[in-house]
């Protein structure tokens, strides 16, 4: 696509549930990041591929958090029973190369916990 | 993990006037990128910029790695370029995998 897609834009769950967020990156792009942004906050990171493999999944809060992305291009972000303190700006963004490199974020998923 | 600080946090400018952001780290680095965050929340990349000096219209940034720092400069501000200014700066924790890692933020408001 012409840029990084996140779906959805905003999403409201009731603590406890399951949430599935959805990054598409430009096509071609071999390195994707996942961060999370709080008001106020500068990014911070969560985890990133290159192609398929997950590399650093340091940035994971806890166990509740994964990332997928088997094919080397869609990636999802899955939090399980949400909490509150989830509550937060969820950022993908993609580059063209392995490292990093430029990169090109998508608009976001708003994420409210209630 | 490495250390990314920006100064001013928050800076206050008239229309017209000129600025330096500044973001020092404190481990060696592979890149670094400047980003403006509008305020709508879109971030946008403005420069890739390891080392040297670059620029885009009134917009330039110089980097000294040797040094650990990097400068943004705006001139002749516009009300347009308010909002949040990123550094982010790849670099190589322990198990040789590179880390993008974004410094605090400088948030400015240009007033007409």
């Amino acid at each position: 696509g012409a840029g990084v897609s996140q779906s959805p834009r905003y999403k409201v769950t009731k603590r406890g549930q399951d949430v599935a967020l959805r990054c598409d990156p430009i096509s071609g792009h071999v390195s994707l990041y996942w961060y999370r942004q709080a008001l106020g906050q500068g990014p911070e990171f969560l985890t990133y591929f290159n192609y398929e493999a997950q590399q650093d999944k340091s940035g994971l809060p806890n166990d509740r958090f994964s990332a997928e992305r088997p094919e080397g291009s869609i990636s999802t972000l899955t939090i399980q029973r949400t909490e509150q303190r989830d509550s937060a700006m969820y950022r993908c963004a993609s580059s063209l190369e392995v490292g990093g490199k430029k990169l090109f974020f998508g608009s976001g998923t708003q994420l409210s916990v209630l | 993990g490495i250390q990314v600080e920006q100064s001013p946090p928050d800076l206050i400018l008239q229309e017209g006037a000129n600025s330096t952001l500044r973001c020092n780290f404190s481990d060696s680095v592979n890149n670094l990128q400047w980003f403006h965050q509008n305020p709508w929340g879109q971030l946008i990349n403005l420069f890739y910029i390891p080392s040297g000096t670059k620029q885009n219209g009134r917009l330039s940034a110089t980097t000294v790695a040797t040094e650990r720092y990097s400068l943004l400069y705006i001139s002749s501000s516009q009300t347009t370029d308010s909002g949040v200014y990123f550094c982010a700066v790849e670099s190589r924790p322990s198990g040789g995998y590179q880390k993008v890692t974004f410094g605090t933020g400088t948030k400015l408001q240009v007033i007409p």
